[in-house]
């Protein structure tokens, strides 16, 4: 089966310097995905991984380790306009479909 | 990316009744999904909406609750059937473009509410 885990929850400050982790156990994996959706809204695409390593995309950053099963999404010089949920996706063979994790909330404070 | 919308963006219901979502592409897609999120949840897929043929459903989904058509590569609809308030939830295409590198894409999404 698949499974991907990702904190519930993350309180950081306005300014700082976030990592948010997501772990996965899957077969066939063809790529990670993290999505930002603020409240009431639709996800909205962030990044992709597909290789090991870091991804960088102005002040978000995304890593994977594939024999680890690891990802993390960093998000530097917090705004409060970050404070949304992140959502950690997998895809695997033979389909395209992405599994979603549950998703992290992440309120940024002043 | 490509401007996705949807229709209805929201709706009330009864329950008992049906309602048909619609999904528009203004480009080229290779793939259309259908998925639910419901309140406080994180998102579910329904079905691969495929072109000219059935919809691939996922387990707990079936094409009687849930048909869906998908008559060309750029337009799908959703029919959400006899409806219970189970049913209240967000409802999102999402598309992955032509020539892209096989990103997903969400549409505004649809919330439905049933009574």
């Amino acid at each position: 089966g698949q499974n991907i885990d990702q904190p519930t929850e993350m309180t950081a400050t306005e300014g700082a310097i976030v990592q948010i982790n997501c772990t996965y156990q899957t077969s066939g994996f063809n790529g990670l995905f993290w999505y930002q959706q603020h409240a009431g809204e639709a996800p909205t695409f962030l990044s992709y991984n597909v290789l090991d390593g870091l991804e960088e995309k102005g002040r978000f950053s995304s890593f994977l380790s594939r024999s680890k099963g690891y990802s993390y999404l960093l998000l530097k010089e917090l705004q409060m306009k970050d404070s949304a949920s992140y959502l950690c996706a997998v895809r695997a063979l033979p389909r395209v479909k992405l599994i979603f994790g549950t998703g992290t909330l992440l309120a940024v404070q002043p | 990316s490509a401007v996705i919308s949807q229709k209805p963006s929201r709706d009330i219901c009864q329950r008992g009744t049906s309602l048909t979502i619609q999904c528009q592409v203004d480009s080229q897609v290779t793939m259309m999904f259908w998925y639910r999120q419901q309140p406080g949840q994180s998102l579910t897929l329904i079905a691969t909406a495929n072109q000219g043929s059935e919809a691939t459903y996922e387990s707990g989904f079936v094409i009687d609750k849930f048909p869906i058509s998908r008559p060309n590569l750029t337009f799908s609809t959703l029919t959400v059937s006899n409806m219970s308030p189970e049913d209240s939830s967000i409802y999102l295409c999402s598309v992955v473009l032509r020539g892209g590198q096989e990103t997903q894409y969400f549409g505004p999404g649809t919330r439905l509410l049933v009574l």
